[in-house]
């Protein structure tokens, strides 16, 4: 149980496209999930908190005009990355807090290059 | 400022034998901590979580918490080549929908 579902588990795009990235709670309702960020060798950067229903909470330095984030049901959240650039290649990991309230589970990623 | 901090290694140990990562976290407030395993390109899994001062045992995996010198530890016996990955700590102000603030992981290698 407490399966997060993420895709695509990479993208490669061009400069200046949008990119959707897609986190689905299988198998339980995730009122509130959770978006990272993580460069190579580097440890997870939280960049936001998604609430469903509500206006996503960016941490400070994250462009919520860039990362748009919508969370319109208990089991879906998305993340887009608008005109995306080199820059932002990097690996996106969602995560949701588990009903049991004892950690996250985290979906598999996504590899984003943008060339 | 909530900050986890651990040693980024990398720790090496041998095959079989005992491996001990270490984390210490700021927050007095913190009441729940959790132990993450990362592989290289992966996302992280949840190795077992501890919320009581003391020992908790899960197979070969065992979490220790010390919440007077706001301290947990990961031992990891009979070490497996498998076992070879980041370990990331990480604390919970609480039980429920709260953010877990992680440490930057230390990276553990299991020579055969």
């Amino acid at each position: 149980g407490a399966v997060v579902s993420q895709h695509p588990s990479w993208v490669i795009c061009k400069s200046g496209t949008s990119v959707k990235i897609e986190c689905r709670s299988l198998d339980f309702q995730a009122t509130t999930m959770f978006w990272y960020r993580q460069f190579p060798k580097q440890s997870l950067m939280l960049m936001a908190t998604s609430n469903e229903g509500s206006k996503a909470t960016y941490e400070q330095g994250v462009e919520k005009d860039k990362f748009l984030i919508n969370h319109a049901s208990l089991t879906l959240s998305t993340l887009t990355v608008t005109s995306a650039h080199p820059e932002d290649s990097s690996f996106y990991i969602c995560s949701a807090s588990l009903t049991s309230g004892y950690g996250y589970t985290f979906g598999s990623g996504t590899r984003l290059t943008v060339v | 400022q909530k900050e986890v901090e651990q040693n980024s290694g990398p720790l090496s140990v041998p095959e079989g034998a005992i491996a001990s990562l270490n984390c210490t976290y700021s927050d007095r407030g913190s009441q729940s901590f959790f132990w993450y395993r990362q592989y290289s390109g992966k996302s992280p899994e949840l190795i077992m979580f501890i919320y009581s001062n003391g020992d908790k045992e899960d197979g070969r995996f065992t979490a220790q918490l010390n919440k007077a010198s706001q301290y947990v530890s990961l031992l990891i016996r009979d070490s497996q080549p498998s076992d070879s990955a980041t370990y990331l700590c990480a604390a919970s102000s609480g039980a429920g929908s709260y953010q877990l603030t992680f440490g930057k992981g230390t990276k553990l290698s299991v020579i055969p």
